[in-house]
């Protein structure tokens, strides 16, 4: 079973406007979540991690986190073409150690000018 | 930032053929991991490595993998022999430390099995 879930699959919006993207865990030992960004042809880079419950803000990125319902989103305002790329969340179920992250499917943003 | 250097990006090989895959990662990171990406999808996690041992591998770390990092110099994931169904990209990543720590990816190895 999929431990980290994403949707949606993909995802158009318009330059200027707003894409969420959401991310399920369907294990509680999962606490630490982090979304990466991978444009084609390139690996991933983070964008931003969050652990503990509520917002968090970086720039034009807004991740919030439900750890009762092991719920993470991340919210980009005034989305520009730069931001098309795979958005991945991945998980972790601590943070020390030599716990690795698991990754969603990741969502496809396409953000059209 | 920090940078994780894969060489080579794109190989071409036989099925059957042995592959050694390198990565220079971030100088100072002690961790290091193996991810294989098929079509530009889901990253799916193959090894990790610290302090010269294989901490944590998944099932799709087949017998035929292995990896090493001798004394310092590049981390290698090694792949013998090839199958068909090895065919993906492989990115290598460090982090400082485990767990949440933030993981640095390289750009990839693209490798072909014929």
């Amino acid at each position: 079973q999929q431990k980290v879930q994403q949707s949606p699959e993909s995802l158009s919006v318009p330059e200027g406007g707003m894409a969420s993207l959401n991310c399920t865990s369907s294990d509680r030992n999962f606490q630490y979540f982090w979304w990466y960004r991978q444009h084609s042809g390139e690996g991933p880079k983070a964008l931003m991690s969050i652990f503990s419950d509520g917002d968090k803000k970086e720039g034009r990125f807004t991740a919030h986190l439900n750890k009762a319902s092991l719920h993470v989103s991340l919210h980009i305002r005034d989305s520009q073409p730069s931001d098309s790329a795979l958005y991945f969340c991945a998980a972790s179920e601590s943070n020390t150690g030599y716990q690795n992250f698991y990754f969603g499917k990741g969502t496809s943003l396409t953000v059209i000018p | 930032g920090p940078k994780v250097l894969q060489i080579p990006s794109h190989q071409i090989i036989d099925m059957g053929q042995m592959v050694t895959l390198n990565c220079d990662p971030v100088s100072n990171h002690l961790y290091f991991y193996w991810y294989k990406q098929i079509l530009g999808q889901q990253m799916e996690f193959l090894v990790n490595f610290y302090n010269g041992k294989v901490m944590e591998k998944s099932k799709l770390f087949k017998d035929q993998f292995s990896v090493e990092r001798p004394d310092g110099s590049y981390f290698t994931l090694k792949i013998q022999p090839t199958a068909l169904e090895d065919s993906a990209v492989y990115f290598c990543a460090s982090s400082l430390w485990g767990g949440a720590y933030e993981q640095y990816f390289g750009p990839g190895t693209r490798l072909t099995v014929l």
